[in-house]
């Protein structure tokens, strides 16, 4: 079975600071993993994925994230934060293949201080 | 539009009653999954349709949920006797390329249970 861990469920930098977003995930079989961004009132969006290619993976808004197999992690970083960044993000690991669904993590809310 | 749609957005209901909601994904989106969501939680898989069948339905929590999607396209979520255990917000995600697992989800529809 697949499983999430996103350390910190609160996470809060100043505007121009550094994002560090953790996500630590379990697996039976090579994993695909996932980010998701969610802003208020609004749908879950995808900020990137791995799927076995590059262990590097940008995604939108300049987010980028590395998969460490060795350590078992997907964390989720951004050189420099924006106001515009505050939202929900959640880690989500595939069920096999992709097909099947996604197991989520609990999120992490992103506060940003001006 | 041309994103996932989910109706209503909104519904409060009384403990007891009985509950639909509707998805209707992208065109063209073979797969479709309904997730529900609680505060402070991720999205907890429900099910997940491949066409018109059911190809995974073991995050339904008991028989009081079900779900169809009778021509292939709109789905819709039936809660029966509803408890105030229920309440949550219920989101639809549809996906047209089963092997990258990006799925792209809808607003959700948010339950309440009086």
């Amino acid at each position: 079975a697949q499983s999430v861990t996103q350390l910190g469920s609160h996470v809060s930098v100043s505007e121009g600071a550094l994002v560090l977003l953790r996500c630590n995930y379990s697996s039976s079989v090579p994993p695909y993993l996932f980010w998701y961004v969610q802003y208020p009132n609004q749908g879950l969006q995808l900020l990137l994925k791995y799927t076995s290619a590059a262990t590097l993976v940008k995604g939108i808004n300049g987010f980028e994230a590395e998969f460490k197999k060795s350590e078992t992690s997907f964390h989720l970083t951004k050189p420099s934060a924006h106001m515009s960044d505050a939202a929900e993000y959640f880690c989500a690991v595939s069920h096999g293949g992709g097909a099947d669904g996604l197991t989520f993590g609990k999120g992490t809310h992103l506060i940003i201080q001006p | 539009g041309a994103g996932v749609s989910q109706t209503p957005s909104n519904k409060v209901t009384e403990k007891g009653k009985y509950v639909e909601l509707r998805c209707d994904p992208i065109s063209g989106h073979t797969a479709l999954y309904w997730y529900r969501q609680s505060l402070g939680q991720g999205p907890e898989f429900l099910i997940y349709f491949q066409g018109t069948g059911a190809a995974d339905d073991s995050g339904l929590p008991n028989d009081r949920f079900f779900a169809v999607r009778p021509e292939g396209s709109v789905s819709t979520l039936k809660i029966q006797r509803t408890e105030r255990g229920d309440s949550a917000m219920y989101l639809c995600a549809s996906s047209e390329n089963l092997n990258t697992g990006e799925l792209f989800f809808g607003e959700g529809s948010r339950l309440t249970v009086l």
